[in-house]
């Protein structure tokens, strides 16, 4: 498995300000995701960070809304822009490990409410 | 692209009673399936996964999962469920490395 840490745990932030997340892993690792996980629903797929080139982002998601940053191959962060109470949501990010390279394992999150 | 579809939005079910959490896929083609769990205010956590090889999987907790490639279907069973196991179930199948996940399963166990 891995461990993973974010910070912050949860915040609660006002309209039109941004939030940066961090995600730390236990060890070195190609790939990692961010996800969002509205109220009430699933994870979806916001980006494939890989260190060493721009992140990938899913249809939905553009980067000028969430840019990532990826300096290393152990830390990563996600930054929520321009907010709105829309972007109340947990935020997690994961990485791959096991034998195939298919396994995800996630972070506690983030608990974003904007209001 | 592929979809998984949880059957139950929420599951009752009495403490010591059997459980089945039903997860339909999409694709026919080799597929990696995965359930998580999510306890109240925590982050999720893997419960066991289908890579190949034998279509029953053993995961932690005491779960387990089938995997049946002509149903495309992964439920999640366990024979006697515990207070402990009230949470959110995820079924998830690879796309890639990503992972596309259900819309999720609320287990509630009752004493």
């Amino acid at each position: 498995s891995a461990v993973i840490s974010q910070k912050p745990s949860r915040d609660i932030c006002q309209r039109g300000t941004s939030l940066t997340i961090q995600c730390q892993v236990d060890s070195q690792v190609t790939m990692m995701f961010w996800y969002r996980q509205q109220p009430g629903q699933s994870l979806t797929l916001i980006a494939t960070a890989n260190q060493g080139s721009e992140a990938t982002y899913e249809s939905g998601f553009v980067i000028d809304k969430f840019p990532i940053s990826r300096p290393n191959l152990t830390f990563s962060t996600l930054t929520v822009s321009n907010m709105s109470p829309e972007d109340s949501s947990i935020y997690l990010c994961s990485v791959v490990r096991g034998e195939r390279g298919y396994e995800q394992y996630f972070g506690p999150g983030t608990r974003l409410t904007v209001t | 692209a592929q979809s998984v579809t949880q059957l139950d939005s929420q599951v009752p079910v009495f403490e010591e009673a059997p459980v089945e959490l039903r997860c339909n896929y999409s694709s026919s083609v080799s597929v990696y399936l995965f359930w998580y769990v999510q306890y109240p205010n925590q982050g999720l956590q893997l419960l066991l996964k289908y890579l190949s090889g034998s279509t029953l999987v053993k995961g932690i907790n005491g779960f387990e999962a089938e995997f049946n490639k002509s149903q495309t279907s992964f439920h999640l069973r366990k024979p006697s469920v515990h207070i402990s196991d009230t949470a959110e179930y995820f079924c998830a199948v690879s796309e890639g490395n990503k992972l596309v996940f259900g819309a999720g399963t609320i287990l509630r166990v009752k004493s």
